[in-house]
């Protein structure tokens, strides 16, 4: 079975600072993995994702992530945030070939000015 | 392109009380169907999902039910409501290409609350 852990529950950073939100994964198999990113009260939209190839993906919004096959990590990291970006931010997984999604708990990012 | 309609968006119910939980999905065609509940500080937890008609997987045992009775009709149910089926309902389904690589576009949520 796979699982998830975004050890940070809240980032509070200040605007135009860079950002990177932690992501860790479990699993025995190969995987797809998924940012999602969730504003308040709406349904969840997809930042990014890594299937295969470079292990440097770009999304919308300005971010980014790296696979790290050796640390099963995929954190996320823009360089510079907005007030915009505030919003809650889910790390994602499936093994290929796909059956179910598994999520982390979220990261609630915070952007001050 | 693909949506999911979801109602109600917030629902008050008293304990005790039924529950029903829509969602639609317009822009696709035989989808994987997902209800995810999200709870305070505990992410998003899979309930449900349905491959098609008449077709369910429970992930957890719990106080609910799903239905699929058409193909892009996914229905969450409760005879009766617990304090801790509180929370925030979301129905997901496949991009089209989803049942390859994963990727599930969501609909906006359903708030319910119980009393």
């Amino acid at each position: 079975a796979q699982s998830v852990t975004q050890l940070d529950s809240q980032v509070p950073v200040f605007e135009e600072a860079p950002v990177e939100l932690r992501c860790n994964y479990s699993s025995s198999v190969s995987v797809y993995l998924f940012w999602y990113v969730q504003y308040p009260n709406q349904g969840l939209q997809l930042l990014l994702k890594y299937l295969s190839g470079s292990t440097l993906v770009k999304g919308i919004n300005g971010f980014e992530a790296e696979f790290n096959k050796s640390q099963t990590s995929f954190h996320l990291r823009k360089p510079s945030v907005h007030i915009s970006d505030t919003a809650e931010y889910f790390c994602a997984v499936t093994p290929t070939g796909f059956q179910k999604l598994v999520f982390g708990t979220g990261t609630r990012l915070l952007v001050s000015p | 392109s693909q949506t999911i309609h979801q109602w109600p968006a917030t629902l008050v119910q008293p304990v005790g009380s039924p529950l029903s939980l829509e969602c639609t999905v317009e822009g696709t065609s035989n989808p994987n169907l997902y209800w995810y509940r999200q709870a305070a500080g505990r992410g998003l937890q899979l309930l449900f999902y349905s491959v098609g008609i008449g077709q369910i997987s429970s992930e957890v045992p719990q106080n609910l039910s799903a239905s699929r009775p058409q193909d892009r009709q996914f229905i969450l149910s409760s005879k009766k409501l617990l304090l801790s089926d509180s929370g925030f309902y979301l129905c997901a389904g496949d991009r089209d290409s989803g049942w390859v690589t994963g990727e599930l576009f969501f609909g906006e949520g359903s708030r319910l609350t119980v009393l």
